[in-house]
């Protein structure tokens, strides 16, 4: 199965704010890298798939970058509303695994 | 619009079974499958398996190769995930999301979870 590492775990943050999270791949992905965030007692929801595609209705200040293992999210001004835990998934093989979370909170 | 409706909240006790329902509407049911993930409370998310709602081919996660069956019935459009022997670990909100499972898409429409509490 292909291991899906984030970093970092948690992030403190601030309104305004820009903001990035890694995910690494314990082997290429060709691409296939989806990002969801998740706020509590609520289902993910995708945010960016195909490691950089923003998924409709998602704002722009949220952008995905990277190739081959290495991907990164990146929330360009943070919004209260962004405060939530962020999963990156790897949508190349199955298993379908998901990295462990990053949890952004207020600073 | 696309929407994946759960059955209600479950408490087993251990060695028992559960099926959750996961019923969906405003897209063609037999051009995407279903896959299932759970989380454990305080947890991230653990990918289950994935049924295609075209023929009923069945991937699932090896830790759960066993104790977990995954079926779907057409003329409702509804996906159902069934898991036997339960043990208090299975305990976990449990999630169905809609995907392809041969063009590689994501997860792009999720049911709202269904907790499942396993508990003498």
């Amino acid at each position: 199965a292909i291991r899906m590492t984030q970093s970092p775990s948690s992030l403190s943050a601030s309104t305004g704010d820009r903001v990035t999270i890694t995910c690494r791949a314990s082997q290429g992905v060709n691409n296939y890298l989806a990002w969801y965030q998740q706020k509590p007692g609520k289902a993910p929801k995708l945010l960016i798939y195909a490691a950089s595609t923003l998924q409709g209705g998602v704002p722009s200040r949220f952008s995905g970058s990277g190739s081959g293992t290495d991907f990164t999210l990146t929330i360009s001004r943070l919004q209260p509303e962004d405060f939530a835990t962020y999963y990156c998934q790897q949508h190349y093989l199955y298993p379908r695994t998901f990295g462990q979370g990053t949890k952004v909170e207020i600073k | 619009q696309v929407q994946l409706v759960q059955s209600g909240d479950e408490v087993k006790k251990p060695g028992a079974s559960v099926k959750v329902s996961c019923k969906t509407s405003g897209y063609t049911f037999s051009s995407y499958g279903i896959s299932w993930v759970r989380q454990a409370p305080g947890q991230g998310l653990e990918w289950m398996g994935w049924i295609s709602a075209y023929n009923g081919n069945t991937v699932y996660a090896e830790r759960l190769q066993g104790r977990v069956t995954m079926t779907r019935d057409t003329s409702t459009s509804t996906a159902y995930m069934e898991v036997r022997s339960l043990r208090s670990d299975d305990t976990a909100v449990y999630y169905c999301a809609r995907h392809s499972g041969i063009n590689r898409t994501p997860f792009d429409y999720w049911g709202q979870g269904t907790l499942v509490t396993v508990s003498s």
